[in-house]
């Protein structure tokens, strides 16, 4: 598999402890995100997602939260383990295509 | 990886010299894309694809170009290779997005090195 160097934003937790990773994002136009979790040599793998009538939404672990008004997203990780060290981006789909657009990422390195 | 195959992963050519990049999915999804991936730069488009023979420019796409003769294969080629397209390609696919489980699975990448 194959990954950058990327010189990221880099949050740094305990394991055990919740981390916060947040996004703004560009287009107002916007329907949809994803969070994607991309790990050391491989592809980004979908996390969750929310789409623009809603505010919340939980998964496993994770839950997203979308504030429209200031154009920002959120991805909470409960409970953070070792496995979750990897790089993490926000998409978005503006409405009517079908094309993701990407953020820069954050490394979220966690610590034990 | 949902069934997505890039070949080859790594690749060391010269500047001037043609390459194609190649994408191959088993899920029969409509839409394929390929993305590069730099630091500070995140994902950025190149080219998508949204059915045999229909493609569209993504944000970076100068200098590159597509082919998609069949559902499965997904072409990127380099007509003259420069070095500012040394990075790490992916290659994704999907159905309508954002309609129920229909995000975005990618492939794992092909690093491709300029000299």
């Amino acid at each position: 598999g194959e990954s950058v160097g990327l010189h990221l934003p880099t949050l740094s937790v305990q394991e055990g402890d919740n981390s916060i990773i947040n996004c703004a994002y560009s287009n107002s136009a916007s329907d949809y995100f994803i969070w994607y979790k991309q790990e050391s040599g491989k592809g980004p793998q979908f996390i969750i997602d929310i789409r623009s009538n809603m505010d919340k939404r939980q998964g496993q672990r994770v839950t997203v939260l979308l504030n429209k008004t200031v154009k920002h997203l959120s991805l909470q990780i409960a409970a953070t383990q070792p496995g979750d060290s990897a790089v993490y981006f926000c998409a978005e789909k503006a409405g009517g295509g079908n094309k993701l657009t990407f953020g820069t990422g954050t490394q979220l390195k966690v610590e034990l | 990886d949902a069934g997505i195959t890039q070949s080859p992963r790594h690749k060391v050519t010269e500047t001037g010299t043609p390459v194609t990049l190649r994408c191959h999915q088993t899920e029969n999804h409509r839409y394929m894309y390929w993305y590069r991936q730099d630091p500070g730069h995140g994902l950025r488009l190149i080219h998508y694809s949204y059915g045999v023979k229909d493609t569209d420019k993504g944000e970076v796409s100068d200098g590159y170009s597509v082919s998609r003769s069949k559902t499965e294969d997904f072409l990127l080629t380099l007509e003259s290779a420069t070095s500012s397209q040394t990075s790490v390609y992916f290659c994704a696919i999907s159905d309508r997005i954002g309609t129920a489980n229909t995000e975005a699975f990618f492939g794992q990448g092909t690093r491709l090195t300029v000299v």
